[in-house]
């Protein structure tokens, strides 16, 4: 079946630096992806809709100079979050739809960020 | 846009008991609908999903969920839990809004299972 997959999986990055977190479709080409993040005990919180060789919309509140999404082809899009913060630690989750009206959707297996 | 309530923060039942969480969604046409489980540390599994047709979905580990139009409901059942059905389970409701399709999640609703 379709897979999406994001990597890392987990990572530690210091305070101040840039980390990339990407995230494929690995067999369907997904012309939107979709980014959330997740706190510890709470839910997944919409961030941005990433679309292939477009500006990503992003959520009321998420910082675009702060979270950078490219979607430079049809299977990938990656996530920086940037001059990273402690705040920042968080579980980030990936999805693609397949098909227009995004009825199969399939996420990845998230990537755990740890600002130190 | 849409939004989506789950009302129980969290559940504790016996084991061999029945289930139900509840989910109610707004969205101003006919919604696609999810259930979605989490173990801690874990990404999303899906349970089951409602596009169209009968309104009572069967998804994987026993689960079912009914859609109910008049309610705006969408709640999820099962007639025994097992202790492995311990975590966290999101309800999503998806649909197109002006920047294209989207899928919002509840605040989720975290099972206990007891012996």
């Amino acid at each position: 079946g379709a897979v999406v997959s994001q990597h890392p999986s987990r990572v530690i990055c210091k305070s101040g630096t840039s980390v990339k977190i990407e995230c494929r479709s690995l067999d369907f080409q997904a012309t939107t992806m979709f980014w959330y993040r997740q706190f510890p005990k709470q839910s997944l919180m919409l961030m941005a809709t990433s679309n292939e060789g477009s500006k990503a919309t992003y959520e009321q509140g998420v910082e675009k100079d702060k979270f950078l999404i490219n979607h430079a082809s049809l299977t990938l899009s990656t996530l920086t979050v940037t001059s990273a913060h402690p705040e920042d630690s968080s579980f980030y989750i990936c999805s693609a739809t397949r098909g227009l009206t995004g009825n199969t959707i399939y996420f990845g297996e998230g990537s755990w960020l740890t600002v130190v | 846009a849409q939004s989506v309530t789950q009302p129980d923060i969290h559940i504790t039942v016996s084991e061999g008991a029945s289930l139900e969480l509840r989910c109610n969604y707004s969205y101003g046409a006919t919604p696609y609908l999810f259930w979605y489980v989490q173990s801690p540390g874990q990404g999303l599994q899906l349970l089951l999903k409602y596009f169209s047709g009968d309104t009572l979905v069967q998804g994987i580990k026993g689960f079912e969920a009914e859609f109910k139009r008049s309610q705006s409901s969408f709640n999820l059942r099962k007639p025994s839990v097992h202790w492995s059905d311990a975590a966290e389970y999101f309800c999503a409701v998806g649909g197109v809004n002006t920047g294209g399709f989207k899928t919002i999640f509840g605040a989720g609703t975290r099972l206990f299972v007891k012996a």
